[in-house]
This record gives structure tokens, C-alpha cells and sequence, in this order.
């Protein structure tokens, strides 16, 4: 199976600073059609997953322009660019390309 | 709307069998792919299983295989997860969820809670 290994596990950011997950992954998630399907949620405190990021870098819908996504192959990153309150919960990224699809750990993203 | 509703959640004893459906609504539901993923409390997100439009290609975790079956029926527009033979390794939040292509699940249900314990 594709492991996929999110670090850190938690992190504590004071509001409009910067903040950043890696996700790792031990396959490339190429595609040969040209696509890595590397996707990222957030589970925010007693709610449903949402999709913030898919294929890598692609914001979903509504999703607000502070969050970021990067990386190649097996090494990805998300990044939030001004930590808001609203931004607390766990992240999960995905791979979605090997069977069984496999998420991370998820990283717990807290406000100082 | 567009709505994915789940239901079918209970205690159940271990060696014991439930049925989940997810009804969904206010989209091309014969044309998406459909997805169960599970939380177990306190835990993480886990892909259970996966159905293609018309039922004929369907996937799952190893730690399901030949106990849970996804199936769909594309003019109620509800996908189930029929869990057979279930254990305590089991319990957990069952999601039902729909994605936008390569498992980038983009609408999802609010869950129906399977607890299996005796």
C-alpha cells in the first residue's frame, strides 16, 4: 500500500501568521495522463471533511485564496499563507491514484 | 442542493450484519463515481470502498474484502454498503461521498454511526 506520511502532526499558529503540512508519499502520484492526484481536506471541529485542494495546486470552490498547495511526485505541501481563526481542525491530504486510496495521519492545526 | 444522506447506522453485535444507503440528490447521480469513507472516533479518515456509475467495477480496502459490498441503484439514487461478518475494528462514522474525479471528494454526507460491540 501507499503510505502517506503527514508532518508535523499538530501545530499551533498565531492568527495572520504563515503555516505549513508536507505530506509525503512512498509512490510517485504521476499520473501518465500527466496529473498527480494529490488532494487535501480539512475536518474542521465536529464537522464533515471538506475539499480544499485537489490535483496538487487546484483550489476547490470557495475555497479562499490564502491556502496554497505544491509539490511533485511524492513530496507535496500545503500552505496557509494567514492563519484564521475559521482555519482550525485537521488537515488530511490523499493520495487518490493507488489502490487502496490512502489518506494521512491528518494534522491538527490549532490557534495560539 | 446538491445532498448526500446516509442512514442505516445502529449498534450492532460483533458477527453481525447492517445495511448503509446514501440517497443523494440534486445531481447527475448515474454519472458519479460513489464512495464510503469511515472514521472511527477519534481517528482518521479511512477509504472504504468505491462504485463506478453503473455498479460493474466496484473497490475496496483489504480490511473489508469479502465482508462489505458496495452497490448502487441509479433510479432511487442511493449507493449502499452492505457489511457483513462486522468487528469492534469496525466501529466508526460511515461517510458516503461523491467525487469530482480520482477520489478528490468534494461532497460528502453528514455520516451514519455503525458501533459494533456486544
Amino acid at each position: 500500500d501507499v503510505v502517506v506520511t503527514q508532518t508535523p502532526l499538530s501545530l499551533s499558529v498565531t492568527p495572520g501568521q504563515p503555516a505549513s503540512i508536507s505530506c509525503k508519499s512512498t509512490q510517485s502520484l504521476l499520473h501518465r495522463d500527466g496529473k498527480t492526484y494529490l488532494h487535501w481536506f480539512l475536518q474542521r471541529p465536529g464537522q464533515t471533511p471538506q475539499l480544499l485542494i485537489f490535483e496538487v495546486s487546484s483550489r476547490f470552490s470557495g475555497v479562499p485564496d490564502r491556502f496554497s498547495g505544491s509539490g511533485s511526485g511524492t513530496d507535496f505541501t500545503l500552505k496557509i499563507s494567514r492563519v484564521e481563526a475559521e482555519d482550525v481542525g485537521i488537515y488530511y491530504c490523499l493520495q487518490g491514484i493507488h489502490l487502496p486510496i490512502t489518506f494521512g495521519q491528518g494534522t491538527r492545526l490549532e490557534i495560539k | 442542493e446538491v445532498q448526500l444522506v446516509e442512514s442505516g447506522g445502529a449498534l450492532v453485535q460483533p458477527g453481525g450484519s447492517l445495511r448503509l444507503s446514501c440517497a443523494a440528490s440534486a445531481f447527475s447521480f448515474s454519472n458519479s463515481w460513489m464512495h464510503w469513507v469511515r472514521q472511527a472516533p477519534g481517528k482518521g479518515l479511512v477509504w472504504v470502498s468505491t462504485i463506478n456509475t453503473d455498479g460493474t467495477t466496484t473497490r475496496y480496502v483489504d480490511s473489508v474484502k469479502g465482508r462489505f459490498t458496495i452497490s448502487r441503484d441509479n433510479v432511487k439514487n442511493t449507493v449502499y454498503l452492505q457489511m457483513n461478518s462486522l468487528g469492534v475494528e469496525d466501529t466508526a462514522l460511515y461517510y458516503c461521498a461523491r467525487d469530482r474525479g480520482w477520489h478528490a471528494f468534494h461532497v460528502w454526507g453528514q455520516g451514519t454511526m455503525v458501533t459494533v460491540s456486544s
